[in-house]
């Protein structure tokens, strides 16, 4: 299996603020690179896909880029509703994997 | 838009079969346009793929669980199914039914569609 290698665990951060979160596939996955949002109580949201193509009616404050074994999502202008956790996946092969999440809090 | 919702019982006893029920609305399960997925979620844990069947009735399913795992759909109902054989308490999680798609322009895929996600404790 791809082991998929999130970092970090979890972040705090403010209103505002600029945040990334990275994401080491195990070996290169091309642009098979997904990424979710998870909100407690909630199933995963998909967020972006292919790397950085982001998904119908997600606020263009996210982004996401990397190539090969290195990904990164960027929150710009981070929102209230942005505080949540992120998973990042890889479906180069089979089975799907995703990483350990990264949770963001509030400072 | 696709949406989906999973049913079957909440509590399981330990060596017995799990058993759930995704029951597909807003598109037909044998468009061709997605495979049909189950992603389990331990309390405060990660992710956890446990397989996908496609219309066609053929199947893949994590090599961690392949021995347990059985899937299947149901084209007249509108509806695929999971069951997970000789669960123990390892197996309590949220288990969710997804849609996979597979993209080519973009390139990916990726699940795009969730259910809100079963509750399955295996207990005595």
């Amino acid at each position: 299996d791809i082991q998929m290698a999130q970092s970090p665990s979890s972040l705090s951060a403010s209103v505002g603020d600029r945040v990334s979160v990275t994401c080491r596939a195990s070996q290169s996955i091309s642009s098979y690179f997904n990424w979710y949002q998870q909100k407690p109580g909630q199933a995963p949201k998909l967020l972006i896909h292919g790397v950085s193509n982001l998904q119908s009616g997600v606020p263009s404050r996210f982004s996401g880029t990397g190539s090969g074994t290195d990904f990164t999502l960027t929150i710009s202008n981070l929102q209230p509703e942005d505080f949540a956790t992120y998973f990042c996946q890889q479906t180069y092969s089979t089975p799907p994997t995703f990483g350990q999440g990264t949770r963001v809090e509030v400072k | 838009q696709v949406q989906l919702q999973e049913s079957g019982p909440g509590l399981v006893k330990p060596s017995q079969t799990l058993s759930l029920t995704c029951t597909v609305s807003g598109g037909s399960i044998s468009s061709g346009d997605y495979y049909w997925s189950w992603v389990r979620q331990p309390a405060g844990k990660g992710l956890e793929w446990i397989g996908r069947v496609y219309t066609s009735g053929s199947t893949n399913y994590n090599p961690s669980l392949k021995s347990r795992v059985t899937m299947s759909v149901d084209t007249s109902n509108n509806q695929f199914s999971l069951r997970l054989s000789s669960v123990t308490a390892a197996d309590t999680a949220v288990y969710y039914c997804a849609t996979e798609r597979v993209s080519l322009s973009p390139r990916g895929h990726y699940f795009g569609y969730w259910g809100q996600g079963a509750l399955v404790t295996v207990s005595s």
